[in-house]
């Protein structure tokens, strides 16, 4: 079965520090990758996705994504923070055969710190 | 505005009962999965409805069930509920069955006592 690892699961920036949450899948097959994210009190909210194609994902608010399939990885990335930015991230992955399930990692708690 | 609805937002419940939670999905969806987040972790996936059956399911044992009506609306049933059932339950609808398109509901906040 596939599983997803986030390995931060508290990080504490400035605002306009640079961002990379990392993510990792364990599968061997086609994955499609996936990010949430959940302000406080909001529900999980789509970022970005990755199906095929360029493996550099750009999405909402300034997030892009890049998937290394040698790395099993898909991390999150963001040039430049803002206090608006503090949410709960979750990383997720759905596999070709597996029906349409999303598998979620255990989230990474983001605070952005004026 | 989520456009997916569930009720109720918050739930206590005694250990034994049973409960009913419902969720009405984003307009043009046909499709609703049920997730549990548990304090601290990720959503788990407990199962899937499409055409008012049951198409895909989690690890999550029997007590735990489902049901989909004509209208794609659905309803999450757990019986002998544990202090472990805590936590927030998640509704998604897509549509045709697809992840791309997932809609998440706020959640239904279940706490067993």
């Amino acid at each position: 079965a596939q599983s997803v690892s986030q390995h931060n699961h508290h990080v504490i920036l400035s605002e306009a520090a640079s961002l990379e949450l990392g993510c990792n899948y364990s599968y061997g097959g086609t994955v499609n990758l996936f990010w949430y994210v959940q302000y406080p009190g909001q529900h999980l909210q789509l970022l970005l996705k990755y199906f095929s194609g360029d493996p550099l994902v750009k999405g909402i608010k300034g997030f892009e994504a890049e998937f290394i399939k040698s790395k099993f990885s898909f991390n999150l990335r963001k040039p430049s923070v803002q206090w608006s930015d503090t949410a709960e991230y979750f990383c997720a992955v759905t596999v070709t055969g597996g029906g349409n399930k999303l598998t979620f990692g255990t989230g990474t708690q983001l605070k952005v710190e004026l | 505005d989520a456009g997916v609805t569930q009720s109720p937002t918050h739930l206590i419940k005694t250990r034994g009962q049973q409960v009913t939670l419902r969720c009405s999905p984003k307009s043009g969806h046909d499709t609703v999965s049920w997730y549990q987040q548990a304090l601290g972790q990720g959503p788990q996936f407990i199962f899937q409805y499409y055409e008012e059956e049951e198409r895909q399911r989690g690890n999550f044992p029997d007590r735990f069930s489902g049901h989909q009506f004509p209208n794609y609306s659905s309803e999450l049933n757990v019986n002998a509920l544990l202090l472990g059932d805590s936590a927030l339950y998640l509704c998604a609808s897509s549509l045709t069955g697809t992840a791309y398109g997932y809609t998440f509901g706020s959640g239904t906040r279940l706490t067993v006592v």
